[in-house]
């Protein structure tokens, strides 16, 4: 069965980075687009990013860019997300999300999420 | 790119039926089937409940549908039950930069 099972909770401080971690099995990793979406605490959810799991292009939302890098290991099925010069209110859970469709017929929905890491981002 | 809107909070009771709302614009919900309906219990994943509008993935119950009128789109859960309470939210494709979008997100509790 498809799982995508994201790293441990991580506390930064203000101007560090993070780098999170999603580890997907059950499917072949190279043939689905992964999207990155957060939820800060008592807020919605918020679209950051995409990547390509075969060719490793991606498409950040804008708000996002210049802070964010997406990235994929291929050998290992995993996706990750780094993002940058932390602030405050970076302070969210993090999901990882499989675009439902392969890369070649991508159906614009998110079937499949990780559990979410937590970032706290505090002095 | 603005989130699209949703009623905070949506209550009924066993058995009832509700429907949830999700107001756009012409650049996304108005110019694509691609809408979305994720429910999410806190603590866990969401999950995709209804795709394309209109669609329900294998698995999801019959009691969930979607629709779209114009730039609104709608959730309604019919026969409502105490597992249904959770946190609903709504996406859309768009025209912009960014090409996805959420709703605000909408409370819906059993009484």
């Amino acid at each position: 069965q498809v799982q995508l099972v994201q790293s441990g909770a991580e506390v930064k401080k203000p101007g560090a980075s993070v780098k999170v971690s999603c580890k997907a099995s059950g499917y072949t990793f190279t043939s689905y687009l992964m999207h990155w979406v957060r939820q800060a605490p008592g807020q919605g959810l918020e679209w950051m990013g995409v990547i390509n799991s075969r060719g490793g292009s991606t498409r950040y939302a804008q708000r996002f860019q210049g802070r964010v890098i997406m990235t994929r290991d291929t050998s290992t099925s995993t996706a990750y997300m780094e993002l940058s010069s932390l602030r405050s209110e970076d302070t969210a859970v993090y999901y990882c999300a499989r675009e439902s469709g392969v890369i070649a017929a991508p159906a614009k929905n998110f079937d499949y999420w990780g559990q979410g890491t937590l970032v706290i981002v505090s002095s | 790119q603005s989130a699209l809107t949703q009623p905070a909070s949506v209550s009924g009771s066993p058995g009832q039926s509700i429907t949830i709302s999700c107001t756009g614009t012409s650049s996304d919900i108005g110019g694509y089937k691609y809408v979305s309906w994720y429910q999410h219990h806190p603590g866990r994943a969401p999950k995709l409940m209804i795709y394309d509008v209109s669609n329900r993935p294998s698995g999801v119950s019959n009691r969930f549908s979607g629709s779209k009128s114009g730039n609104t789109a709608s959730l309604t859960i019919s026969g409502l039950q105490a597992d249904d309470e959770a946190d609903y939210y709504c996406s859309s494709y768009t025209s912009s930069s960014t090409p996805y979008v959420f709703g605000t997100g909408t409370k819906v509790t059993v009484l």
